[in-house]
């Protein structure tokens, strides 16, 4: 069964990090490409982060980029996002989700930010 | 940016009936390979999305075939035939060709 758990959210200041973490399991992490896409409070969807199977290729929501960074471990079966410059409207369920080809077929439950003084 | 626009933003839909969600894209997004990366997605109250179709019309694994993609260029449609209780929620589409990849803003079915 393939599960995807986050991890790291949590309560930050404006201008705060965090990094969040999302582990894998039940699917070859190590040869799927995984994205981040957030969810402000009672909003829609925003893709934030992309990341190919062997890291070589980042990509990024113009909003985030220069203060968000993704990455992954594959020893690990762990994804990885680190937020920098947090502003409050970053503030949202962070989710990550497993790429198949064009789509998103797995996601995790979410880890919850919130950025508020 | 490719812009997803979405309609109706809500939908009451009496039970064993059908919906109809439209899905319109700024311009055209077919991927080097010559696929069309249109999927749809369900997120109930509560619940991390789901996904339900992918590359237009292709169901994903475990979705009832009553859940069905059409469209080509950058007009396409989601429809549910026979709609269930549980199919109340929020369905998204979202295009996966390009980067960013972007999402509609959702459209809110509810039961009558």
């Amino acid at each position: 069964e393939v599960q995807l758990l986050e991890s790291g959210g949590g309560l930050v200041q404006p201008g705060g990090s965090l990094r969040l973490s999302c582990a894998g399991s039940g699917f070859a992490f190590d040869f799927s490409a995984m994205s981040w896409v957030r969810q402000a409070p009672g909003k829609g969807l925003e893709w934030v982060s992309a990341i190919s199977a062997d890291s070589r290729g980042r990509e990024y929501a113009d909003s985030v980029r220069g203060r968000f960074t993704i990455s992954r471990d594959n020893a690990q079966n762990t994804l990885y996002l680190q937020m920098n410059s947090l502003r409050v409207e970053d503030t949202g369920f962070y989710y990550c989700a497993k790429r198949y080809g064009g789509a998103k077929d797995y996601w995790g439950q979410g880890t919850l930010v919130t950025v508020s003084s | 940016e490719i812009v997803m626009t979405q309609t109706p933003l809500s939908l009451t839909v009496t039970l064993g009936q059908s919906a109809s969600i439209s899905c319109r894209s700024s311009q055209n997004f077919v991927h080097s390979d010559g696929s069309i990366y249109l999927s749809w997605l369900h997120q109930r109250p509560g619940q991390p999305p789901r996904l339900l179709l992918h590359k237009i019309s292709d169901r994903f694994s475990g979705v009832p075939d009553r859940f069905s993609g059409s469209g080509a260029g950058t007009d396409f449609t989601l429809t549910i035939s026979r709609v269930e209780a549980e199919d109340v929620g929020v369905y998204y589409c979202m295009q996966g060709t390009h980067f960013p990849h972007t999402f509609g803003g959702g459209t809110k079915v509810e039961i009558k």
